[in-house]
């Protein structure tokens, strides 16, 4: 059974750089059938999905439009972990951020974009 | 992007009740929708995928309907540890979007 599990600071000054990373145990950050998603949850509850990193031959990144020019997921293999770092955070980026697995498929058939397992959440609070 | 709409906005009900929660969105999904649970203090648990489908190890009574731009999440016999937020999310077209949810409480 896979599990994530999320380690990084839950304070972030504003205009520095967040950074979480999610350890992954009973699965592997190179499997072809499945990709590895950051979301986060506003304080009001909304879900935002905001980017993943998969590996197909070669690895992938893609992000969510508002966030594009700010964040970076990466993958470590040695480790097994994926990374988000979110850089010039603003008080709006303050929220619960979760690791979270897509749920596997044949890699012919394409990514689900459906997240059967989720990280514990790191609340992160963007304050001086 | 796609916008989805959950109602009730709250859902207070006895147990053994039938919960009937709704999804509505603003174009077809073509039953690309998912439910999760979020139980307090916890992360989302998916539940149904692709409108009808049970997530591995979710109990019967949980079931997921509709087609086009309106779904529904059924808890057939409303349970204590069903309490939380219950979310839908829609992979039919990009960017991924999630409902505003729906609390459901245990009278």
């Amino acid at each position: 059974q896979v599990q994530l599990q999320q380690s990084g600071p839950g304070l972030v000054k504003p205009s520095q750089t967040l950074s979480l990373t999610c350890a992954i145990s009973g699965d592997s950050v190179s499997s072809t059938s499945t990709a590895w998603n950051w979301i986060r949850q506003s304080p009001s509850g909304g879900l935002e999905w905001l980017g993943r990193t998969y590996y197909r031959s070669r690895w992938y990144s893609e992000y969510a439009t508002f966030v594009r020019s700010r964040a970076t997921i990466n993958s470590d293999t040695s480790k097994n972990h994926f990374s988000l770092q979110l850089k010039s955070v603003t008080p709006e980026d303050t929220g619960v951020y979760y690791c979270a697995r897509d749920l596997p498929r044949a890699a012919a058939e394409g990514l689900y974009n459906t997240f059967d397992s989720w990280g514990q959440g790191t609340l992160v609070t963007v304050s001086s | 992007e796609i916008v989805l709409t959950q109602s009730p906005a709250t859902l207070s009900l006895s147990p053994g009740e039938r919960a009937t929660l709704s999804c509505r969105a603003s174009q077809d999904l073509s039953s690309y929708l998912a439910w999760y649970q979020q139980k307090p203090g916890q992360s989302p648990r998916l539940l149904i995928y692709d409108a009808s489908n049970r997530a591995a190890g979710i109990p019967a009574r949980f079931r997921g309907s509709g087609s086009g731009a309106d779904y529904t999440l059924t808890i057939s016999s409303l349970e204590p540890e069903d309490v939380g937020v219950y979310y839908c999310q829609q992979r039919s077209n990009w960017p991924l979007t999630f409902g505003p949810g729906t609390k459901v409480y245990i009278k």
